[in-house]
């Protein structure tokens, strides 16, 4: 099975702080992407990735970056974090082109106080 | 921009009854469809998903979707709910062009009542 693994289940952390998500998969997957999910909204695309060292910015990217050193890894950085961006993030992955599915990881409640 | 649309933010139905969920997207590229699932504090899992060919798709736990161009479409449906269905669903779509990230609704949860 498709395994995406996210680094934490549960953060708290303080304004102003710089906060890492770390997301793995194990399938080889080109397509990497990081999702934010708040009530109401659905997901929305934050950043995404085709490639090692390569990133496209999402519908939401202000405040956020990326990082994808390695194929299998894909990072989410809150410069400095935000009350606002309190929310669940979920990393997800895909093999090639657009007709595939999509694999989620548990998701990272992170919360900014 | 491509949107997609489930216009149930929220729908209750008793054990055993049918379930049709609906989602609408707006675009006039073709789009691959996808259904997704998510129980609480859970990930998302895929239920089924459309590409070509039959409009008509069946996926896992029972549910089936149906693709109707004509009103830009892509409604799950489940003949008989049991109490494990109870869980938020999301309707996402891919275009034909463009990036390949899905776009999601903004989501259905669905409760179900003994």
């Amino acid at each position: 099975d498709v395994k995406v693994t996210q680094s934490s289940r549960y953060l708290v952390k303080r304004t102003g702080e710089k906060v890492f998500l770390e997301c793995v998969q194990d399938m080889d997957h080109e397509n990497m992407f990081w999702y934010r999910q708040d009530p109401g909204l659905g997901l929305r695309l934050i950043y995404f990735s085709y490639d090692v060292k390569m990133k496209e910015k999402g519908d939401i990217p202000e405040g956020y970056s990326v990082s994808r050193e390695k194929k299998e890894r894909f990072s989410l950085i809150l410069e400095s974090a935000s009350t606002n961006q309190t929310s669940m993030y979920l990393c997800a992955s895909s093999q090639g082109g657009r007709n595939t599915e999509a694999f989620f990881g548990q998701g990272t409640r992170l919360t900014v106080v | 921009a491509q949107s997609v649309t489930q216009p149930d933010i929220h729908i209750t139905v008793s054990e055993g009854a049918s379930l049709e969920l609906r989602c609408n997207y707006s675009y006039g590229a073709t789009p691959y469809l996808f259904w997704y699932v998510q129980s609480p504090g859970q990930g998302l899992q895929l239920l089924l998903k459309y590409f070509s060919g039959d409009t008509l798709v069946q996926g896992i736990k029972g549910f089936e979707a149906e693709f109707k161009r004509s009103q830009s479409s892509f409604n799950l449906r489940k003949p008989s709910v049991h109490w494990s269905d109870a869980a938020e669903y999301f309707c996402a779509v891919v275009l034909d062009t463009g990036r390949r990230a899905l776009t999601f609704g903004s989501g259905t949860r669905l409760q179900v009542q003994p």
